[in-house]
């Protein structure tokens, strides 16, 4: 199994920074197969970024991905009020593995 | 538009069985698989398996083995989750989700709206 571990845990920052989140593999992932979701309480998960970088459909700019092998990042350019959350990873390999989320919080 | 539209909550006993429904809608439903992803209060996303609506060949996730079930009914564009012999520890919301229906692309841009599961004596 592909373990994915999320740094940090939670990140306390205010509306207008910049966020940046960790996704880091136990094991290489080929093809960059790796997904970013946003959950808001209560709601499913939203697809933001596939393919470690390309944005989903209607995902405003702001919403970045980089990365390859065993390690990713999520960038939030700047905050909007709407974008505090819980952010997961996943691997979609044959078993499709997901990080343990960071929770980005009002400062 | 995609809709995946899921069964209401439950509250069954240890050792009980459930079944979870996912109606699905606004697309070929034999097209693409259907996923079912769950998540314990608090907690994190846990993949379990997918149903493959065409053939009805599904890939349970080993933990799952045993004793989780996906079938599906392609009359009534519907997929089914069920889950034996529950313990506490089951207790959380069910998603289903589909994929893009690319091979191997397992991730999910359209979930359903979860089902609360409660396992409690």
């Amino acid at each position: 199994e592909n373990v994915l571990t999320q740094s940090p845990g939670t990140l306390s920052l205010s509306p207008g920074e910049r966020a940046t989140l960790s996704c880091r593999a136990s094991q290489s992932i080929s093809n960059n197969y790796l997904v970013w979701y946003q959950q808001k309480p209560g709601q499913a998960p939203r697809l933001l970024i596939f393919g470690a970088s390309s944005r989903a459909t209607g995902i405003p700019d702001r919403f970045s991905g980089s990365g390859s092998g065993t390690d990713f990042t999520l960038t939030i350019s700047r905050l909007e009020p709407e974008d505090f959350a819980v952010y997961y990873c996943q691997q979609y390999g044959s078993s499709p593995t997901f990080g343990g989320g960071t929770k980005v919080e009002i400062k | 538009q995609v809709q995946l539209v899921q069964s209401g909550a439950e509250v069954k006993r240890p050792g009980a069985a459930v079944k979870v429904s996912c109606k699905a809608s606004g697309y070929t439903f034999t097209g693409y698989y259907i996923h079912w992803v769950r998540q314990a209060p608090g907690q994190g996303l846990e993949w379990m398996g997918w149903i493959n609506p065409n053939s009805g060949g599904t890939n349970i996730a080993q933990k799952f083995q045993g004793w989780v079930t996906m079938t599906r009914d392609t009359s009534i564009s519907t997929a089914y989750l069920e889950l034996n012999r529950l313990k506490s520890d089951d207790t959380a919301v069910y998603y289903c989700a589909r994929d893009p229906g690319v091979p191997g692309r397992y991730y999910f841009y359209y979930w359903g709206q979860g089902t609360l599961v409660t396992v409690s004596s």
